[in-house]
């Protein structure tokens, strides 16, 4: 009941195109639900996040829909770019306690080409 | 823009030496994690501390693996007894409240030999 389950494995996306990466999780004591972008050799880096209390959230190019009935949440990437080209995890975490553990997807390994 | 910082990037170590792998967190977070990755899978959660306490731990977190906040700035974590199984990225984070973003350091790649 803890997972986070994402897919695809990985995607190849031309430039300009929409890159489309989906979670879905079955714990429904999860409150936050953030993206993180992961380039070789470095940390994840927090993309963009949200809380089940909307529906949908953009930043840029980057948008999160999220469907609080189905448990599911998915991550657009608009006019992806080959910059863009990179790992992306899903994750999410429940309030209380001192510390929120984060709980990753698998993530997806994006290329796109130019 | 403030980060996290680790030491070392890369960690090599004979099985059954004990490593201590090192993070700073950002200055004014409370709340600190370590986690790992093993090549090619997903990250996983080991621990997290706050208020000089461990908060939460994961079963891979067991009796070989210890955390400590010697001073006022860096967060360690200890691994007693090293398996060839550890071998991994360690990533250190922090957040300033447990709802918060946690911003992750860019990892120690430990490899035990």
């Amino acid at each position: 009941q803890q997972q986070v389950k994402q897919s695809p494995q990985s995607l190849i996306v031309q430039k300009g195109g929409i890159s489309i990466i989906n979670c879905a999780y079955e714990n429904t004591a999860f409150d936050y639900f953030p993206w993180y972008q992961q380039f070789p050799g470095k940390g994840p880096a927090l993309l963009i996040a949200i809380r089940p209390d909307v529906s949908e959230k953009k930043e840029g190019r980057f948008t999160i829909s999220f469907n609080k009935s189905a448990k599911q949440f998915s991550l657009h990437i608009m006019d992806s770019q080959p910059g863009d080209s990179a790992t992306y995890f899903c994750a999410a975490s429940s309030p209380g306690g001192y510390g929120n553990k984060l709980v990753f997807g698998a993530g997806t390994i994006l290329r796109v080409k130019s | 823009e403030p980060e996290v910082t680790q030491t070392p990037s890369h960690q090599v170590t004979q099985m059954g030496q004990e490593v201590i792998l090192r993070c700073v967190p950002i200055s004014n977070h409370l709340y600190f994690y370590w986690y790992r990755q093993i090549l090619g899978q997903k990250v996983e959660f080991l621990v997290s501390f706050y208020n000089n306490e461990i908060s939460e731990k994961s079963e891979i977190f067991d009796d070989q693996f210890s955390v400590e906040r010697p001073d006022g700035s860096n967060f360690t974590l200890k691994i007693r007894s090293t398996k060839l199984e550890d071998s991994a990225m360690y990533f250190c984070a922090s957040n300033t409240r447990s709802s918060q973003p946690q911003h992750f350091g860019d990892g120690t790649r430990l490899s035990i030999l």
